[in-house]
């Protein structure tokens, strides 16, 4: 199994709504990653989590809340979000923080109204 | 900070050997340069790595010189399949590599 599954691959919300992102992989990775990509823009890297920990945060509005249940697994909880806030949301795992191939999933897009 | 620099675009026809450069003036000692393609809508995919010399695989070959300050992702015989925009990545040393930051990206359109 060498994929990365997220899920819902589309979510419209409103402004007030609570929703979350899921990202599951079951390759062993110890490296899991969300990027934020915009049309027609490069994939932008939010946050980083090694070995189940928070290692890198980007700077990223606290409206995003990242979380790891578990090695496989990668959520991120979205609330109060804005409309510039629309974009295709891609999770990523790698074998080890920092090295090897990036196993990218479909994405999420996220449209908020 | 690690950046890479990439042409906006390039042209080709089917059949033609596409080269991209990229330019990674600030890379790290101990830094892999690593090429993804994207797909509309889709996720990137991982095309190549390497760390210095010549790297080849089934679908493309990368080439970099001495000084690592550059890159160069080699398709041979381009298809119509093969449109689609090609980043390459290189890892911040300050931050064990974690931190893989995308370039611009080169969008390829390979025509009949």
């Amino acid at each position: 199994d060498t994929e990365v599954t997220q899920t819902p691959k589309h979510l419209v919300m409103g402004m007030t709504n609570k929703k979350s992102l899921k990202c599951e992989q079951h390759m062993g990775h110890r490296a899991m990653y969300w990027y934020k990509q915009k049309a027609k823009k490069p994939p932008e890297l939010m946050f980083v989590y090694s070995y189940e920990k928070l290692s890198i945060n980007e700077s990223v509005p606290s409206r995003f809340s990242p979380e790891c249940p578990n090695s496989s697994l990668l959520n991120l909880h979205l609330h109060a979000l804005q409309p510039e806030d629309s974009a295709l949301y891609l999770c990523a795992s790698s074998q080890s923080p920092g090295r090897g191939e990036l196993f990218f999933g479909e994405g999420s897009r996220l449209t908020v109204l | 900070l690690a950046k890479t620099t990439q042409p906006i675009s390039m042209d080709s026809y089917e059949g033609q050997e596409v080269n991209i450069t990229c330019s990674h003036n600030n890379i790290a000692t101990n830094d892999y340069i690593t090429w993804y393609q994207q797909f509309p809508s889709q996720g990137p995919r991982f095309i190549i790595q390497g760390y210095k010399t010549k790297v080849t695989n089934e679908v493309a070959s990368l080439f970099i010189p001495a000084d690592r300050k550059s890159s160069t992702l080699s398709l041979p015989r381009v298809s119509l399949s093969d449109t689609a925009v090609y980043y390459c990545l290189v890892g911040e040393a300050n931050t064990g590599f974690q931190k893989l930051v995308f370039g611009t990206g080169t969008r390829l359109l390979v025509s009949p």
